[in-house]
């Protein structure tokens, strides 16, 4: 029942490919989130776009790449991962950019890298 | 010190019990508050934003103590299906757009 989509639901890769993750909210919200899950651990904030511009990159390699082609999608490009990337990739989406507006997840995509 | 600290747990309580989380936060201008539960293998989904008088919703009651930096969780009557992780996310300060998440503390609902 959420409303904020993700695809692919599980995605295995090579160290050599490049894929993408796609995310996709229908609640009208103008901000939208990369987070990156281990197992046992909580979210980690990896992208933030506020009105389709990337306001905040919390140090990511640059093997990931972002992209927001409009205020409901957004991509994140994957290219030479490393073992150590896989993990359940979270998008999230809010009302505004602000803390104080809630944030909705979407079911993730768990990525392995072999 | 960690930012946003939770009792791992687990903690194991039997369906009916009442039981309770705490959550310290370090950064007193903090503003915004949340509890997220999140199932194995879910994405983390919103329980309840936590205001400064206290809210209620059903069996779930959360409540704020700014004096002593830290958020609480209250469940009453568990059910075996309230078995989940329960994230304590801040916002430190209102200006910004990112939550602080806390480890989070399991809790397992026995028949």
């Amino acid at each position: 029942d959420t409303e904020v989509t993700q695809t692919p639901k599980h995605l295995v890769m090579g160290m050599t490919n490049k894929k993408s993750l796609k995310c996709e909210q229908h609640m009208g919200h103008r901000a939208m989130y990369w987070y990156k899950q281990k197992a046992k651990k909580p979210p980690e904030l990896m992208f933030v776009y506020s009105y389709e511009k990337l306001s905040i990159n919390e140090s990511v390699p640059s093997r990931f790449s972002p992209e927001c082609p409009n205020s409901s999608l957004l991509n994140l490009h994957l290219h030479a991962l490393q073992p150590e990337d896989s993990a359940l990739y979270l998008c999230a989406s809010s009302q505004e950019s602000r803390g104080d507006y809630e944030q909705y997840f979407g079911p993730g995509t768990r990525l392995t890298v072999t | 010190r960690k930012e946003v600290e939770q009792d791992p747990g687990p903690f194991n309580v039997p369906e009916g019990a009442t039981v309770a989380f705490n959550c310290t936060y370090s950064n007193s201008a903090s503003q915004s508050f949340f509890w997220y539960r999140q199932d194995c293998r879910k994405e983390p989904k919103l329980l309840m934003s936590v205001y400064s008088s206290g809210n209620e919703d059903g069996r779930f009651t959360a409540q704020l103590n700014r004096a002593s930096q830290y958020i609480s969780l209250l469940i009453r009557d568990s059910k075996l299906s309230d078995s989940a992780t329960y994230l304590c996310v801040v916002n430190m300060d209102n200006a910004g757009n990112m939550l602080t998440f806390g480890g989070g503390t399991r809790l397992m609902v026995k028949p």
